[in-house]
């Protein structure tokens, strides 16, 4: 149980383009999803954190305008890069939270990651 | 603001050599404490997770112990295999998950 899926797995677009990644819980409803943002040889950092319904919180210095996050429903969240360049290029992972009933309260479950090119 | 500590940064042993990978955190307010495995170009595998009333958990060949009031967590890799080699990380759960920066471990048949 607790499968989240990205899709795509990996993308390459155009400088100045917009891409979107999806991220869905499988088995469960996540009231809360993650994004995270993964450079080479570097641990993640958190982009944002969404709630079902509710506009995102941004962590400190990611562009808000640039990373738009859409939580539209409890299984699905999106992230859109806008106008993406070529410093953009990362892996993007998100993961999706709920309360549980098993005693492992607000464990995240991970996506398998997208990896984003921009030429 | 959480900060998250690994140490070492790397780590080369021989086969079935145990490992010892530690990770400290600044704040000890936390709901639990994760390990994961993540192999170069994939995403995040679970290991053990560890809730904050917990000392230790383990799953198999691995151990990971708690002091949260220390603000220390360690885990541990009995008799590893040349398979055991990836990054392992650290994350603290504070609602928000801060990760550590990784031991990149490998294991020399």
């Amino acid at each position: 149980g607790a499968v989240v899926s990205q899709h795509p797995s990996w993308v390459i677009c155009k400088s100045g383009t917009s891409v979107k990644i999806e991220c869905r819980s499988l088995d469960f409803q996540a009231t809360t999803m993650f994004w995270y943002r993964q450079f080479p040889k570097q641990s993640l950092m958190l982009m944002a954190t969404s709630n079902e319904g509710s506009k995102a919180t941004y962590e400190q210095g990611v562009e808000k305008d640039k990373f738009l996050i859409n939580h539209a429903s409890l299984t699905l969240s999106t992230l859109t890069v806008t106008s993406a360049h070529p410093e953009d290029s990362s892996f993007y992972i998100c993961s999706a939270s709920y309360p549980g009933t098993s005693g492992r309260g607000y464990e995240q479950y991970f996506g398998p990651g997208t990896r984003l090119t921009v030429t | 603001k959480q900060e998250v500590t690994q140490i070492p940064a790397a780590l080369s042993v021989p086969e079935g050599e145990n490992l010892v990978l530690n990770c400290s955190f600044t704040d000890s307010a936390i709901y639990n404490l994760q390990w994961f495995r993540q192999d170069p170009g994939k995403g995040l595998t679970s290991l053990l997770l560890i809730q904050s009333s917990q000392r230790e958990q383990t799953s198999g060949r691995l151990n990971a112990s708690l002091d949260k009031s220390s603000g220390r967590s360690t885990l541990y890799i009995a008799a590893s295999q040349p398979g055991d080699s990836a990054t392992y990380l650290c994350a603290v759960n504070d609602y928000k998950l801060s990760f550590g920066a990784g031991t990149t471990v490998t294991v020399r048949a």
